[in-house]
């Protein structure tokens, strides 16, 4: 099956710096990685998403890189804001008639210090 | 808030009770998935379903859990005979046309 790497488990910036998160996935039929926020005690939310035709999207201070050779993708959040802290996963979808079968990392907890 | 309610919000009950956690999907999504997520884990799949038939479930599901979808509308998730391994966070997310998953607040278990 799928497995998810997500590296590093714990990151802290200083307010306004850049972070950078990275995931792996092992499964090549995997097409389609989004990206989830969750804040302590609350749902994960889709902050940003990618598909394996598109090798990177940019939503604001938010960015997705692809690199399907590699089979890694990465988070990166620009110009960060204490409002940002919060744990970050990856995950790695792949498509079967309608099922969505998604593989998700084991989070990444950001930590912006004012 | 996503439009995916899920009650209720807390559960602790003893090692030995039956529990049963409902989630209400958004309204026009028809498929409908169970996550648990443990401490400092990422979500772990359970079981989907696309309407009412429940069409794929995890070897982590095991004959304790069972997971219905009458009607294809709400969901409800029971765990009998409820073990202190078994206490996390139950997810639930539905998707409608696309590919996004929207989750619900989840239903924390504490098994004592």
């Amino acid at each position: 099956g799928e497995n998810v790497e997500q590296h590093p488990s714990t990151l802290s910036v200083q307010e306004g710096d850049s972070a950078v998160i990275k995931c792996t996935y092992s499964d090549s039929a995997s097409n389609y990685f989004p990206w989830y926020k969750q804040e302590l005690g609350k749902r994960p939310q889709l902050i940003i998403d990618i598909r394996s035709n598109v090798g990177e999207k940019k939503d604001q201070r938010i960015a997705v890189t692809l690199n399907k050779t590699a089979k890694h993708f990465s988070l990166h959040i620009t110009e960060t804001q204490p409002e940002d802290s919060a744990v970050y996963f990856c995950a790695a979808s792949v498509s079967s008639g309608g099922y969505q079968k998604v593989t998700f990392g084991t989070g990444t907890k950001l930590q912006v210090i004012p | 808030d996503t439009g995916v309610s899920q009650d209720p919000r807390h559960k602790i009950t003893k090692r030995g009770q039956n529990v049963t956690f409902r989630c209400d999907p958004i309204s026009e999504h028809n498929r409908l998935y169970w996550y648990r997520q443990t401490l400092g884990q990422g979500p772990e799949f359970l079981t989907y379903f696309q309407n009412e038939a429940q069409l794929e479930k995890s070897r982590l599901l095991s004959d304790r859990f069972s997971a219905e979808r009458p009607k294809g509308s709400f969901s409800t998730l029971e765990i009998q005979r409820t073990e202190q391994g078994d206490s996390a966070m139950y997810l639930c997310a539905s998707i409608g046309l696309g590919e996004t998953q929207y989750f619900g607040p989840g239903t924390r278990l504490l098994v004592l």
